[in-house]
């Protein structure tokens, strides 16, 4: 059974900091890994793609990297902002193709 | 529409009422998902629909969830007789294709069950 962790659970930063969010899982057989956003009492927001064969995806200040075979991924977020603030959470899918989420990390960013 | 849609976005049930939660998807997308986020929880996979395919309803936590999509578009997950248990957010996502096409999966703004 796939299961996913997100570490730390939540984290605090001043605003210009990069943020580090960190993703594992424990069956590699993936197809893909989705980076999404919730900010509170609304949905989830997909910020990044990646697909089992890509190490990585970008889109303007972030990047998510993925390295399949030890079952981790990364997500970065360059010079953060207030407006960063949010529940980052992951998700995998796989055999079955449904999507197993991550707790989540719960970022605020102080101005 | 333009992305995903759920109706309503909030409601109030007593203890024991059926109730009804609707998902446009995106237009031409073969996929659908319906989870499940309990305050202060993670997201609980409920059931998933592919097209003409049967659903995976793997997820449902029991005989009183169940759900339904006609002609491949609008789905509806009803709970019967609702318990206090059963209040969270329900969130419904669909995408393109299966997660085997790789293909993004994009969520509606949820709705907020709350059993009284």
């Amino acid at each position: 059974k796939q299961e996913v962790t997100q570490i730390p659970a939540a984290l605090s930063v001043p605003e210009g900091e990069n943020l580090v969010l960190n993703c594992s899982f424990t069956d590699s057989a993936i197809y893909n890994l989705q980076w999404f956003r919730q900010d509170p009492g609304k949905g989830l927001t997909s910020l990044l793609l990646i697909q089992s064969s890509q190490r990585e995806q970008t889109s303007g200040r972030l990047n998510a990297s993925l390295d399949k075979s030890s079952g981790r991924s990364t997500l970065y977020i360059a010079a953060s902002q207030p407006g960063d603030s949010a529940t980052y959470l992951c998700a995998v899918s796989a055999a079955g193709n449904k999507l197993t989420f991550g707790g989540g990390t719960r970022v605020l960013v102080k101005p | 529409g333009a992305g995903v849609s759920q109706s309503p976005s909030n409601k109030v049930t007593e203890k024991g009422k059926d109730v009804e939660l609707r998902c446009d998807p995106i237009s031409g997308h073969t996929a659908l998902y319906w989870y499940r986020q309990s305050l202060g929880q993670g997201l609980e996979f409920l059931i998933y629909f592919q097209g003409n395919s049967a659903p995976d309803k793997s997820g449902l936590p029991s005989d009183r969830f169940s759900a339904e999509r006609t002609g491949g578009s609008v789905s509806t997950l009803t709970i019967q007789r609702t318990q206090q248990e059963d209040s969270a957010v329900y969130l419904c996502a669909s995408s393109l294709g299966p997660a085997r096409t790789f293909t993004e999966a994009f969520f509606g703004q949820g709705t907020r069950l709350t059993v009284v």
